[in-house]
């Protein structure tokens, strides 16, 4: 079946540094491809998605591409911030089955 | 729109009572998922719908959980009776289509004492 896999947290940046969270997926098919942001307390929020091979999606600083060669959707930034601290979600959605990764909490510190 | 609403935000209960979890979907969203979150399992689907007709209920965990989504604009998630491990956070989630993102509500914190 469809998975995600992305890199075990935590990870723990100083502020201005460079973010990347790794995620590959599982899929029998063409996906779309997401990145959800969780801050605590609330609900996932959708930060970027990517429907087809090649697409790069971005928001708030943040891109992601699609590779299909590679089966991977890297979060990266250039330069977070302390307000950038949350637990982020790469899925994938396929025939209306939607799945998660098991997510990633970031801190960063001044 | 105002989003994906559930309630209650909070629920804490005693150990073998009732719960009912509710969501309203966003208006004119064809999908509704239902997920558990915990620490030790992540985001876990346990059932969606569409159209109002479940589709998929093979990650419901047990026989104690059944959800209902009688018209397009509300859905239940119901508990009888309820654990101690059932204590989770429970997110409803609404979308368009098939590839399209899901929204989330805010959530449910469930605590079973």
């Amino acid at each position: 079946g469809n998975s995600v896999t992305q890199m075990e947290g935590p990870v723990t940046l100083s502020e201005e540094a460079f973010l990347t969270i790794n995620c590959t997926y599982t899929a029998t098919g063409y996906p779309s491809l997401f990145w959800y942001v969780q801050y605590p307390g609330e609900g996932l929020q959708l930060l970027l998605k990517a429907t087809k091979a090649d697409d790069k999606g971005s928001n708030k600083g943040f891109e992601a591409t699609y590779r299909k060669e590679t089966t991977s959707f890297h979060l990266e930034k250039g330069s977070v911030q302390v307000s950038d601290s949350a637990v982020y979600f790469c899925a994938l959605k396929e025939n209306n089955d939607m799945r998660f990764g098991a997510g990633t909490r970031l801190t960063v510190k001044p | 729109d105002a989003g994906v609403i559930q309630s209650p935000r909070h629920e804490v209960t005693e150990m073998g009572q009732e719960v009912t979890l509710r969501c309203k979907p966003i208006s004119g969203h064809d999908y509704l998922f239902w997920y558990r979150q915990t620490m030790m399992r992540g985001l876990e689907l346990l059932i969606y719908f569409n159209n109002n007709v479940p589709i998929d209920d093979s990650g419901m965990p047990e026989d104690r959980f059944s959800a209902k989504m009688p018209n397009a604009s509300f859905s239940t998630l119901k508990i009888q009776p309820s654990e101690p491990r059932d204590s989770a956070v429970y997110f409803c989630a609404s979308s368009w289509g098939t590839y399209t993102e899901a929204f989330f509500g805010q959530g449910t914190r469930l605590t079973v004492v």
